[in-house]
């Protein structure tokens, strides 16, 4: 199946400091891909809808200022967490459809983000 | 907005036992259902992807039923091992690319 990959995989800021989080598709184009959020214990819940050459769609709740989504390239999206606070530790998750017809969603392996 | 539940919640069965995970969903307007398999600190396997069309999909010892008009799946485990111990979590697509993800069914195969 294609390949998502996520990077970094684990990163820890002090308060108030930016995180950039990358998301890539290795061996297929993504004009669209999606951020998610995942506490412990918990599913999954969409963030956002990242459009290559276009403006993101954030889910209602969602804070556009403070998860910036850039969308530069048909293989890569960052999502910027601006001013981290430790209520925004979390595992953060992006997808890209793939594969014929682009049915299906593939996982990049997720950043564990731990604010102090 | 779409809801998403799972249940059980949790499930532990011993090694061998054949099993059942349920999915259900508010909104039958779906484009596909899909399973995934979590591990701990891990990113999300594709296990099944059912289209809204179709009543079922297998692989493996893995077999995922759709009935769109209920608003229901099921994921069955064939002769469970303790490797197949992991979250199982179903996602299902609405028009556009966005998955809504269920709850979750955390799962434990004793050996």
């Amino acid at each position: 199946g294609a390949v998502v990959s996520q990077h970094p995989s684990w990163v820890i800021c002090k308060s108030g400091t930016s995180v950039k989080i990358e998301c890539r598709s290795l061996d297929f184009q993504a004009t669209t891909m999606f951020w998610y959020r995942q506490f412990p214990k918990q599913s999954l819940m969409l963030m956002a809808t990242s459009n290559e050459g276009s403006k993101a769609t954030y889910e209602q709740g969602v804070e556009k200022d403070k998860f910036l989504i850039n969308h530069a390239s048909l293989t890569l999206s960052t999502l910027t967490v601006t001013s981290a606070h430790p209520e925004d530790s979390s595992f953060y998750i992006c997808s890209a459809p793939a594969g014929e017809g682009r049915y299906e969603q593939f996982f990049g392996p997720g950043t564990r983000l731990t604010v102090l | 907005k779409q809801e998403v539940t799972q249940i059980p919640a949790a499930l532990s069965v011993p090694e061998g036992e054949n099993l059942v995970l349920n999915c259900s969903f508010t909104d039958s307007a779906i484009y596909n259902l899909q399973w995934f398999r979590q591990d701990p600190g891990k990113g999300l396997t594709s296990l099944l992807l059912i289209q809204s069309s179709q009543r079922e999909q297998t692989s493996g010892r893995l077999n995922a039923s759709l009935d769109k008009s209920s608003g229901r799946s099921t994921l069955y485990i064939a002769a469970s091992q303790p490797g197949d111990s992991a979250t199982y979590l179903c996602a299902v697509r609405r028009t556009g690319n966005q998955f809504y993800f269920g709850t979750g069914t955390s799962l434990t195969v004793i050996p």
